[in-house]
């Protein structure tokens, strides 16, 4: 299975950009990267997702380099209400079974400060 | 918007109850999962189904698990004998085509808190 690694907290202030870095050293040929905000209490929700370079939506970029072993999350001014969990996914196809898991790993804390 | 929605939004029960969570998952999804999340840990994957089979499960899902798709709409979880360490939020999700697309995006509902007693 692919593994992810991100740092365990991030701290901003509001109108800051804000990136964040995950690392994927085994990803697959196939695997796209698809990266999930968790607030309090909340299930996970779909922020953005790439396969290569870069991907731009309404809410984040995600700027992923050739050799795809690793991929930036991008919050442009981020504001209080971005403070979350942020989880970055990449395939997990259990090739043996035919089915798929998918593993969160920890996440990046990300507290926004006035 | 569709959205998936889960009930009860808390649930209390003692050790060794049963217990059944319920999920409507978005009407044109395909497939449905369900996670947990034990209070400030990780999201825990648990269990995949597609066309009324589970298609992939983690070694947490044991025999005292199950799911099920008794009509159209819903799905359900169910815990036979609950433990203290089953306390947790449950997410259920559902997605249009399955994981088996690596670009398959999942829509979580907004948890059921189960408590143990």
């Amino acid at each position: 299975l692919a593994k992810t690694t991100q740092p365990i907290s991030m701290d901003s202030y509001e109108g800051q950009e804000v990136n964040i870095t995950c690392s994927h050293n085994n990803i697959a040929t196939n695997d796209y990267i698809t990266w999930y905000q968790q607030f309090p209490s909340q299930g996970p929700r779909f922020i953005i997702q790439g396969y290569k370079t870069k991907v731009t939506n309404e809410v984040a970029s995600l700027f992923i380099p050739a050799d795809r072993k690793s991929s930036t999350l991008s919050l442009p001014r981020v504001s209080l209400s971005d403070t979350a969990v942020y989880y970055c996914l990449v395939g997990d196809y259990e090739k043996d079974t035919g089915g798929f898991k998918t593993i969160f790993g920890a996440g990046t804390r990300l507290f926004v400060k006035a | 918007e569709p959205e998936v929605t889960q009930t009860p939004s808390h649930q209390v029960t003692q050790m060794g109850q049963e217990v059944i969570l319920r999920c409507v998952p978005i009407s044109n999804h395909l497939y449905f999962y369900w996670y947990r999340q034990i209070l400030g840990q990780k999201v825990e994957f648990l269990v995949s189904f597609y066309n009324n089979e589970i298609s992939e499960k983690s070694e947490i899902f044991d025999d005292q698990f199950s799911v099920e798709r008794p009509d159209g709409s819903n799905f359900t979880l169910k815990i036979r004998s609950t433990k203290l360490e089953d306390s947790a939020m449950y997410f259920c999700a559902s997605s249009p085509y399955g994981t088996t697309s690596s670009t398959d995006t999942q829509y979580f509902g907004p948890g059921t808190r189960l408590t143990v007693l």
